[in-house]
């Protein structure tokens, strides 16, 4: 079975500020996808990331970051300077390789005050 | 970049009757489709997995005469509501991919039944 952790339910911080949205996982499988999605008020499912369990190295966009050590079933998202427009609700997912079903975390609702 | 188009975003109907919602791949055929329902304030859970031409795949606890998928080509899924009750009142989206593509989400529908 395959299980995805954000242990974070609410984050609040000042714009500016830096945030990290932690996500741990667990799957029996030896290769997998990671995703991060990001929930804006409006509803919509927005793309972040992909991250394939073969690829470790970190990566980064602008002021986003992601930190994946797979020897702790983590994959970690990073806001650097974080700004108002970053708020919204983020999920972490999980899934097979070529099953196409993902399962998601709870989300984590990032809110960043002026 | 593919594009998944979810018609309509918002509907109201009434006890009793039935609703239809459609998502459309614009510009890449999907063999599968997946229906998401989310809660208020709670993540996304997957109600089913649509295959063109064959039937769907429901997830355990999902009631297949209530939520009806046609995945009748490779660009068009239907999920139809069945005798809404305002219990079905929530937010449905429809995601597509390619092979191991992301997810892409539509915007969502969200239906409230009175």
């Amino acid at each position: 079975a395959q299980k995805v952790t954000q242990a974070q339910t609410e984050i609040s911080v000042v714009e500016k500020e830096d945030v990290t949205l932690d996500c741990v996982y667990e799957t029996r499988d030896t290769t997998y996808y990671l995703f991060w999605y990001k929930q804006p008020p409006s509803g919509e499912l927005v793309f972040l990331i992909r991250r394939n369990s073969f690829d470790e190295q970190n990566e980064i966009s602008g002021r986003y970051s992601w930190n994946f050590q797979k020897s702790t079933s983590s994959f970690n998202f990073t806001i650097t300077a974080s700004q108002v427009v970053d708020s919204a609700v983020y999920f972490c997912a999980l899934r097979r390789t070529n099953a196409g079903k993902s399962t998601f975390g709870d989300g984590t609702t990032l809110t960043v005050k002026p | 970049g593919a594009v998944v188009s979810q018609h309509p975003s918002r509907v109201i109907c009434k006890s009793g009757t039935s609703v239809k919602i459609e998502c459309r791949s614009l510009d890449f055929q999907a063999t599968t489709m997946f229906w998401y329902r989310q809660f208020p304030k709670q993540s996304l859970m997957l109600m089913a997995t649509s295959n063109e031409g064959s039937k769907a795949t429901y997830e355990q606890g999902v009631e297949k005469d209530k939520f009806l998928i046609n995945h009748a080509s490779l660009t068009l899924s239907t999920l139809t509501v069945t005798s809404a009750h305002p219990e079905d009142s929530s937010f449905y989206i429809c995601s597509a991919s390619v092979g191991d593509s992301p997810l892409h989400f539509g915007n969502g529908t969200r239906l409230t039944v009175t």
